[in-house]
């Protein structure tokens, strides 16, 4: 099972559209949760950070359950720009390492 | 403010030949950490530095080296090139462990 795992899609949404990216991870002792976002050929940009108590920003919203290891992404009034590919990622203390999902790629269309 | 500087931006080498990347952090920021993404996948991580210490490590082969210098810099090794490490090596800077910056990566072709 992988450490990480996505829906690798293409979400194929019409402007203006609410989707919702989920993604679960594998260990129970992950620490930090976080969305990254990465546009074609470019480097992964933070998108936010993901609490137990559910956070918002603008129109992404981030949830952790961390009894169901479960965490998800909820874009709404979806913008031609927000096409990309965004990454989950857990990050575990015992080696200090992030660790990302093969990430899902949305496609926002007109 | 300068993000995280990454050199060369891309590179082509032959099998069996040798590689170095190079890796500037962000200022004030003392962790590197250094991923490698191929095409369709997520960054994996291969090596984590912190205050010139291996912190951490991934599932790669001893041919991937790397080290940090006293200015928190960091070079990412890699001798005997396969087809396979073609891809594009990322670096990511931190002041804590945990949320990471990402530089704009090194693109590899081994041919």
């Amino acid at each position: 099972r992988k450490e990480v795992e996505q829906d690798p899609g293409p979400f194929n949404v019409p402007e203006g559209a609410t989707v919702a990216f989920n993604c679960t991870y594998s260990n129970s002792a992950s620490q930090s949760f976080f969305w990254y976002r990465q546009d074609c050929r470019k480097e992964p940009k933070l998108l936010m950070s993901v609490y137990s108590s559910g956070n918002e920003d603008g129109r992404f919203t981030a949830q952790l359950n961390r009894a169901s290891q479960y965490i998800s992404l909820l874009i709404r009034d979806s913008k031609l720009s927000d096409s990309a590919t965004y990454l989950c990622v857990v990050f575990t203390g015992g080696g200090n390492k992030l660790t990302f999902g093969t990430g899902t790629q949305l496609k926002v269309e007109l | 403010d300068a993000g995280v500087t990454q050199s060369p931006t891309h590179l082509i080498k032959t099998r069996g030949q040798h590689v170095t990347l190079r890796c500037s952090p962000i200022s004030g920021h003392k962790s590197v950490s250094w991923y490698q993404q191929v095409l369709g996948q997520g960054p994996q991580f291969i090596f984590q530095y912190y205050e010139k210490e291996e912190r951490g490590r991934g599932n790669f082969p001893d041919r991937f080296s790397a080290r940090q210098f006293p200015n928190y810099s960091s070079e990412l090794n890699v001798n005997a090139l396969l087809l396979g490490d073609s891809a594009l090596y990322l670096c990511a800077s931190s002041s804590f462990v945990g949320e990471q910056y990402f530089g704009p990566g090194t693109r590899l072709t081994v041919t």
